[in-house]
């Protein structure tokens, strides 16, 4: 099964500071990386899909890059705001197959 | 929009019992699938359908049953409930199969297996 991986497992930055997070995916037979966000007692929500290399996507102050010759993608938060709380997933699927695995996320706090 | 439904939102069981956990979506969507959340282990796919009548294991399959009899509906079924089973399961689905299509996630239904 493709092992997808996300670093910092958490995070707490202040308002108005910027932050970035990493998820990592094997480079060989890659498909495609879905970034979700899931705030606490919700579902998660998808922010992003990206497919080929140079991927550049971006939602209000939230981008991503997709660089899928080395197998990472990141996530910034421009000028976090406490609204950001929440846990950012990234997955893709296993090549070859329609099992979109996740990794175990990054949980960031945005303090006022 | 109704979007993904999952029923029930709580549901408590006694070891050895059995039981279904609804979902249904009204987006005409070919994929769908059912994820358990752990602490600690994120989401875990445990069975998904690429369309009626078609379906295939994840990464935690053992102790769960699926079937997509229609494009709307993807029951998941614990045949004899076991506390590991003790979790919060999510049903999502997306148009097409997950390459380009994001997932659209129902509440979730909260299971505790005593």
């Amino acid at each position: 099964i493709l092992n997808v991986e996300q670093s910092p497992q958490s995070l707490h930055v202040q308002e108005g500071d910027s932050t970035n997070f990493t998820c990592s995916f094997p480079s060989s037979n890659f498909y495609a990386l879905h970034w979700y966000r899931w705030e606490t007692a919700k579902s998660p929500e998808a922010l992003f899909v990206m497919t080929l290399n140079g991927d550049e996507k971006k939602k209000g102050r939230i981008s991503a890059t997709l660089n899928t010759k080395e197998g990472y993608s990141y996530l910034y938060i421009k000028g976090s705001q406490p609204e950001d709380s929440a846990t950012y997933l990234c997955a893709s699927p296993a090549w070859g197959t329609d099992k979109l695995i996740f990794g175990t996320g990054t949980r960031l706090q945005v303090f006022p | 929009n109704a979007g993904v439904t999952q029923t029930p939102k709580f549901q408590v069981l006694k070891t050895g019992q059995s039981m279904t956990l609804q979902c249904a979506q009204d987006m005409n969507h070919e994929y769908m699938s059912w994820y358990r959340q752990d602490p600690g282990m994120g989401l875990r796919l445990i069975h998904y359908s690429v369309g009626a009548g078609i379906t295939d294991q994840g990464e935690v399959p053992n102790g769960y049953n699926v079937s997509r009899s229609t494009t709307e509906d993807f029951p998941l079924r614990l045949l004899s409930a076991a506390p590991s089973q003790t979790s919060v399961y999510f049903c999502a689905s997306s148009f097409r199969a997950t390459s380009s299509s994001p997932l659209h996630f129902g509440n979730g239904t909260r299971l505790t297996v005593t």
